[in-house]
């Protein structure tokens, strides 16, 4: 079975300062994919960012990066310079080659005050 | 926009009621997937379409069915409505069948039962 945890429920920061939203994984599948979804006031989900098992190379695109480790199952996401638009909460989800469903975490809770 | 379609938005009913959700998926996709949004369960999935046929099932409870339309659209029937099926339902919607897939979500069908 698939579990993801994200242990940060809340955080809050001023804006122009960095967020780092920790995410740890289970799987017992060895080709996996891990996502990054955002659910802003209004409610939508809005997929922000995947990375399949093979590839650990970190990115960045923008203000956002990422940080995957197989070798501690985590996939942490960052906002670089965060500003208020980005207020909303941050899913880390996961899904396996063969499992069709995508299984997410409890999400995090990022307030940006201005 | 998503190009995700549901209905409806907000939805208001008693206890022991039947309500239908209906979800258009994204032009050109095939997979319908439904989920269950609620502060104590987070994120949670409940079934899958492929092309019309059933092909993931998650904690979906038995007064909940659904299926999905020869149009591709699809809709989850709830019955016996209690105070805990409510929640926000959100339908999402994928090109193929692969854990890869990036999931398209739509706005959601808010339901409180009363």
């Amino acid at each position: 079975a698939q579990k993801v945890t994200q242990a940060q429920t809340e955080i809050s920061v001023v804006e122009k300062e960095d967020v780092t939203l920790d995410c740890v994984y289970e799987t017992r599948d060895t080709t996996y994919y891990l996502f990054w979804y955002k659910q802003p006031p209004s409610g939508e989900l809005v997929f922000l960012i995947r990375r399949n098992s093979f590839d650990e190379q970190n990115e960045i695109s923008g203000r956002y990066s990422w940080n995957f480790q197989k070798s501690t199952s985590s996939f942490n996401f960052t906002i670089t310079a965060s500003q208020v638009v980005d207020s909303a909460v941050y899913f880390c989800a996961l899904s396996g080659m063969g499992d069709y469903k995508l299984s997410f975490g409890a999400g995090t809770t990022v307030t940006v005050r201005a | 926009d998503s190009g995700v379609t549901q209905t409806p938005k907000h939805l208001i009913t008693a206890t022991g009621q039947r309500v239908t959700l209906r979800c258009s998926p994204r032009s050109g996709d095939l997979s319908v997937y439904w989920y269950q949004q609620s502060l104590d369960q987070g994120l949670q999935f409940l079934i899958q379409y492929y092309n019309g046929e059933e092909r993931a099932k998650g904690n979906i409870l038995e007064r909940f069915s659904a299926q999905q339309f020869p149009d591709l659209h699809s809709e989850l029937n709830l019955s016996s409505l209690e105070l805990g099926d409510s929640a926000l339902y959100f339908c999402a919607s994928s090109v193929a069948l692969s854990g890869a897939n990036v999931l398209t979500f739509g706005a959601g069908s808010r339901l409180t039962v009363l």
